[in-house]
């Protein structure tokens, strides 16, 4: 049975860090790309980054670029997000996500973020 | 960066009933890669269709995607209890992937 399980969330200040991790079991992450995708309470699904299967190609929502970084270490099946210069604005329910380069079909349960003072 | 929107907002509807649900792109999505998924309250969103009409492994066939271009559709044939969700499409021809802001199917 394939599972992401996403962990590292918390509550942090504004303009603080937080590093996400996803480890997946019952998949070969090496194989796939990963995504992020968050959603804040109450509100709709926004794409946060992705990464390709060897690491070597990122991309990221505008929202986020130059203080977010989406990494993976295909030998430990995990996939990291980096979150630098928190806004209150990014408290969200954080999901890790895998498959194609642009519709991921695996899921994690989301790992919540919250940025408050 | 390509901005989806979704219409309705809301739908209400009865088991058993078809439903249509509208997503419209600001510019045309390249290689028509436009993706539907459904999420349930408490629950990670499931891929449905990809490229517009393809349903994803163990979707049923009461879902069906159509569009080209600008202008996408997904349909519900007949709306089973477990249907009533939130529904979102998503393109991802270009390297900024966007999703609608959702219609809630509610009964």
């Amino acid at each position: 049975e394939v599972q992401l399980v996403e962990s590292g969330g918390g509550l942090v200040q504004p303009g603080g860090s937080l590093r996400l991790s996803c480890a997946a079991s019952g998949f070969t992450l090496s194989s796939y790309w990963m995504h992020w995708v968050r959603q804040a309470p109450g509100k709709g699904l926004v794409w946060v980054s992705r990464i390709n299967s060897d690491g070597s190609y990122t991309t990221y929502a505008d929202s986020v670029r130059g203080r977010f970084t989406i990494s993976r270490d295909n030998a430990k099946n995990t996939v990291y997000l980096q979150m630098n210069s928190l806004r209150a604005e990014d408290t969200a329910l954080y999901y890790c996500a895998g498959g194609g380069s642009g519709t991921p079909s695996y899921w994690g349960q989301g790992a919540l973020v919250t940025v408050s003072s | 960066e390509i901005v989806l929107t979704q219409s309705p907002g809301t739908l209400s509807l009865s088991p058993g009933e078809g439903a249509t649900l509208s997503c419209r792109a600001s510019q045309s999505v390249s290689n028509n890669y436009l993706a539907w998924y459904q999420q349930k309250p408490g629950q990670a969103p499931r891929l449905l269709i990809h490229g517009v009409s393809n349903r994803a492994t163990g979707i049923p066939d009461r879902f069906s995607g159509s569009g080209s271009g600008t202008d996408f559709t997904l349909t519900i044939s007949r709306l089973e209890p477990e249907d009533f969700a939130v529904y979102y499409c998503q393109q991802y021809g270009t390297s900024l992937l966007t999703f609608g802001q959702g219609t809630k199917v509610e009964v």
